[in-house]
């Protein structure tokens, strides 16, 4: 599986878009990139997942680069329930799961 | 559906003494997963479960066994518990074995103290 990077935190604006990048430039070509949070003390949540094209879901957006080497998880309008650790996972087998980004949204 | 629960919520133990957790899903996976995480740190997987009468292990196996009972149950016993397996336990399941689809479900976690 390969490894990801990610930032170790971040802030956002209530209602402003969260934009989380997540590097995976040993990403191999049948790898899927995932995306889960997890709110302080809760299990994590599955949010999206893509291959090549970019994704988009009630929760979120997921856009891939040409190349694969890198993502980023958009949160159209973040709220203060937003704020939590979220893990970039790339995947051929296990979840693997690294720090994350601690998102806070601020009022 | 209650999706995925875990018994207990806390637990205390003293080193060298045993226990169980237990962990049941009422959708119908296939997969069942134990993980524990530590403080500051991302999830690491223990062992899993891929389908009823199967069990591997993860990234961290010393010190723990597994027992998927059937397809709803897969607890994770210490048998004589360390501090450093002090950790909050998260236990999850996913339809899917393969990809490209492979959401995990996650309990509520059991956090676990060995003194």
């Amino acid at each position: 599986d390969a490894k990801t990077t990610q930032p170790p935190s971040m802030d956002c604006a209530e209602g402003r878009a969260a934009n989380l990048p997540c590097n995976h430039s040993t990403i191999s070509g049948n790898e899927y990139v995932y995306w889960y949070r997890q709110i302080h003390s809760q299990g994590p949540q599955y949010i999206i997942h893509g291959l090549k094209n970019n994704e988009t879901n009630e929760m979120a957006s997921l856009i891939i680069t040409e190349d694969r080497k890198s993502s980023t998880l958009i949160l159209p309008h973040a709220t203060l329930r937003d704020t939590a650790v979220y893990y970039c996972i790339v995947r051929g087998g296990k979840l693997i799961f690294g720090q994350g980004t601690e998102l806070s949204v601020k009022p | 559906n209650a999706g995925v629960t875990q018994t207990p919520k806390f637990q205390v133990l003293k080193t060298g003494q045993s226990m169980t957790l237990q962990c049941a899903q009422d959708m119908n996976h296939n997969s069942m997963y134990w993980y524990r995480q530590d403080p500051g740190m991302g999830l690491r997987l223990i062992y899993y479960s891929a389908s009823e009468g199967t069990t591997d292990k993860g990234e961290v196996p010393n010190g723990y066994n597994v027992s998927r009972l059937n397809k709803r149950e897969f607890s994770l016993r210490l048998e004589s518990a360390a501090p450093s397996q002090t950790s909050v336990y998260f236990c999850a399941s996913s339809e899917a074995r393969r990809e490209p689809y492979n959401e995990q479900f996650f309990g509520p976690g059991t956090r676990l103290t060995v003194l």
